[in-house]
């Protein structure tokens, strides 16, 4: 199995623009899971999805975050707009269940200038 | 409310030495215990668990302790080595949901 698979690495982009960060769990992971790491809070969980349907979205800062996940395989965390606060690394990971340990993706870095 | 902090953002070992790296936790309720490491441009991977019901786990060269009375996590790294500069994360578990510490950055001087 490729792993957790994240796109892009990398994303520099306007403030005020829609940003689309992407992710594809191991296969047969139950749980998917979006984290952002920041200096200050370390990684802070976002949302997190169990086969496909939103558990926990309270992490979620804003409403201009949304989160899909519309087949087992693929899951896209938007911001719209988005804003130079939103600078920070992006984590996506999966699980086979929600009890056991984590498998990251590489994680997408996001600049909003 | 940060359940789980790692007061030391950063650490640096000679070669040999043993790296200590600490994190506290404030919710009782914690049943399970993880250490993740991260390299630059890599997402975290798991290191090394432990369970509430012990107090000592060992893998190699990477030992857990867990003090529950003071809520307190440690990882060992003995001996410390170049590879194992990285950030580490410690990750507590409630009602099936990790939290995170913030990562102590290790830096192993050859």
């Amino acid at each position: 199995d490729a792993g957790v698979i994240q796109s892009p690495r990398h994303e520099v982009t306007e403030m005020g623009q829609e940003v689309t960060l992407r992710c594809k769990p191991i296969s047969g992971h139950d749980y998917l899971f979006w984290y952002r790491q920041t200096m200050m809070r370390g990684l802070e969980l976002l949302i997190y999805f169990n086969n496909n349907v939103p558990i926990d979205d309270s992490g979620m800062p804003e409403d201009r975050f949304s989160a899909k996940m519309p087949n087992a395989s693929f899951s896209t965390l938007k911001i719209q707009p988005s804003e130079p606060r939103d600078s920070a690394v992006y984590f996506c990971a999966s699980a086979p269940g929600q009890a056991y340990g984590y498998t990251f993706g590489s994680g997408t870095r996001l600049t909003v200038v | 409310d940060q359940q789980v902090k790692q007061n030391s953002p950063s650490l640096s070992v000679q070669e040999g030495r043993i790296s200590i790296l600490n994190c506290d936790y404030t919710n009782s309720m914690f049943d399970y215990f993880l250490w993740y490491k991260k390299y630059p441009a890599e997402g975290p991977t798991f290191l090394i668990s432990i369970s509430s019901i012990k107090d000592k786990n060992e893998d190699g060269r990477f030992t857990v302790f867990l003090n529950k009375s003071a809520k307190h996590l440690s990882l060992h790294i003995v001996p410390s080595q170049p590879g194992d500069s990285a950030v580490y994360f410690c990750a507590a578990r409630s009602f099936n949901q990790f939290y995170f510490g913030t990562g102590t950055s290790l830096t192993v001087i050859p």
